[in-house]
């Protein structure tokens, strides 16, 4: 079974441009979570998707993050224009069931805004 | 508001050694709880979840309790190995749909 893949690992960009970070759950996998982890904090939560919808995107930083997720199957997490405070990395996962089971994390994207 | 809080921050003990890593949570309304371990430059591979009406778990070389009154759950590694080296996450989950909260974490060096 092939994992959750995010793609770019890495992009570095400069501040105001803008960049769309992708991830691709496993198969089946209705529920589908953003995460990140900025410099020295802990990684936190963005938003939740089941399916194509939004169920909780109370993680979201402003409106310059822009989550979709077309179809039910891959994502994407826009950020326009990017700002120095979104270096960090985002970490795409995946589960079956909404209960904590079988979370399976991406590599994560490493995004560095200079 | 929850807080979910990894001490230590670092770790480094030689190989054979038991490791004791230490997770605090502020609210006890958790769903349940895991950990996490997460290789440099890898995604986060989940290792054990404790249920909220869970004592404990264990996986091979690895158990992990839960005191859900006192907000605390403790990692126990036995007998480590270098191969252990890598970063530990605690994470609660704070809802139905699967929301983590994570601590920290407590990077892990073991030494040959």
């Amino acid at each position: 079974e092939a994992g959750v893949t995010q793609f770019p690992s890495h992009s570095v960009i400069e501040k105001g441009q803008t960049v769309t970070l992708r991830c691709d759950p496993i198969s089946g996998h209705d529920n589908l979570y953003w995460y990140r982890r900025v410099m020295g904090k802990e990684i936190k939560f963005l938003l939740h998707f089941v399916k194509e919808s939004k169920q909780d995107e109370s993680g979201m930083p402003n409106n310059r993050f822009l989550a979709e997720r077309t179809g039910g199957t891959y994502s994407t997490l826009k950020v326009q224009p990017a700002e120095l405070e979104d270096s960090g990395v985002y970490f795409c996962a995946s589960s079956q069931v909404p209960s904590g089971y079988g979370y399976t994390f991406g590599s994560g994207t490493r995004l560095t805004v200079v | 508001k929850q807080e979910v809080t990894q001490i230590p921050a670092a770790l480094s003990v030689p190989e054979g050694e038991n490791l004791v890593l230490n997770c605090s949570f502020t609210d006890s309304a958790i769903y349940n709880l895991q950990w996490f371990r997460q290789d440099p430059g890898k995604g986060l591979t989940s290792l054990l979840l404790i249920q909220s009406s869970q004592r404990e778990q264990t996986s091979g070389r690895l158990n992990a309790s839960l005191d859900k009154s006192s907000g605390r759950s403790t990692l126990y590694i036995a007998a480590s190995q270098p191969g252990d080296s890598a970063t530990y996450l605690c994470a609660v989950n704070v809802d139905s749909w699967g929301k983590l909260q994570f601590g920290a974490g407590t990077q892990v060096v073991v030494t040959p």
